[in-house]
């Protein structure tokens, strides 16, 4: 099977804009969690979406949004743009959506450089 | 703030040298898992530890799990370069899908 896909690898982008991260499970996975990761705050959950429903949220500002399609593919966008938003951007799946009692399948990420 | 600790935060050893790292939590939780990552890339899921297990073995590894004291303790044995990573435990509050990273420890395996 392949693994858990996330595009682009690599953006930048300038303050003040938006932009939209795509994730793509391993085929069968229910659930999608996304995570932002830097060297300040480490890694920190974003959301978790099960069935197209977003079953938790991180403590981020309404700037940072997400979706879940019917095939279980994800995206997450961030609006207005702040430099502290630079990042790598990691997607998880897991089959089941059985939170911490399953294994999460991460994705290569995606690294977001805001200029 | 929720994130778990993890000590020591880098680690330097040589290679055949065993690696021990330790993670504390803050909540009451069901499961707690450790991660690999590599170089800024995806993390790798290395094993999964129940609250009723106290320790566990994957390969060279050796997971041990203390509720009462909210710690658990990763061991990688003869180490090998290819061991060089951050390693992460990972929780989350029990009824959650939020999971919980630690602040990671930075190994380093010299060959």
């Amino acid at each position: 099977k392949a693994g858990v896909t996330q595009t682009p690898r690599y953006l930048i982008k300038t303050r003040g804009q938006q932009v939209t991260l795509s994730c793509s499970p391993i085929s069968g996975h229910r659930s999608v969690s996304w995570y932002q990761q830097t060297p300040g705050q480490g890694l920190q959950f974003l959301f978790e979406y099960f069935s197209e429903t977003q079953r938790n949220k991180g403590n981020f500002p309404g700037r940072f949004s997400g979706r879940q399609f019917s095939n279980s593919r994800s995206e997450m966008n961030v609006s207005t743009l702040e430099l502290g938003d630079s990042a790598l951007y990691l997607c998880a799946s897991s089959l089941l959506g059985q939170g911490i009692q399953e294994t999460q399948y991460f994705g290569p990420g995606t690294r977001l450089l805001v200029l | 703030s929720q994130q778990g600790e993890e000590d020591p935060q880098a680690l330097s050893i040589q290679e055949g040298e065993n690696a021990t790292m330790n993670c504390s939590y803050k909540t009451s939780i069901n499961n707690l898992q450790w991660y690999r990552q590599n170089s800024g890339r995806g993390l790798v899921h290395l094993i999964l530890i129940r609250s009723n297990e106290r320790e566990k073995h994957s390969g060279r590894l050796r997971v041990t799990l203390d509720t009462s004291k909210k710690s658990s303790s990763l061991l990688i044995t003869a180490s090998r370069a290819a061991d060089t990573a951050s390693y992460f435990c990972a929780t989350a509050a029990s009824g959650t899908y939020k999971y919980i990273f630690g602040t990671g420890t930075r190994l380093k395996v010299l060959a």
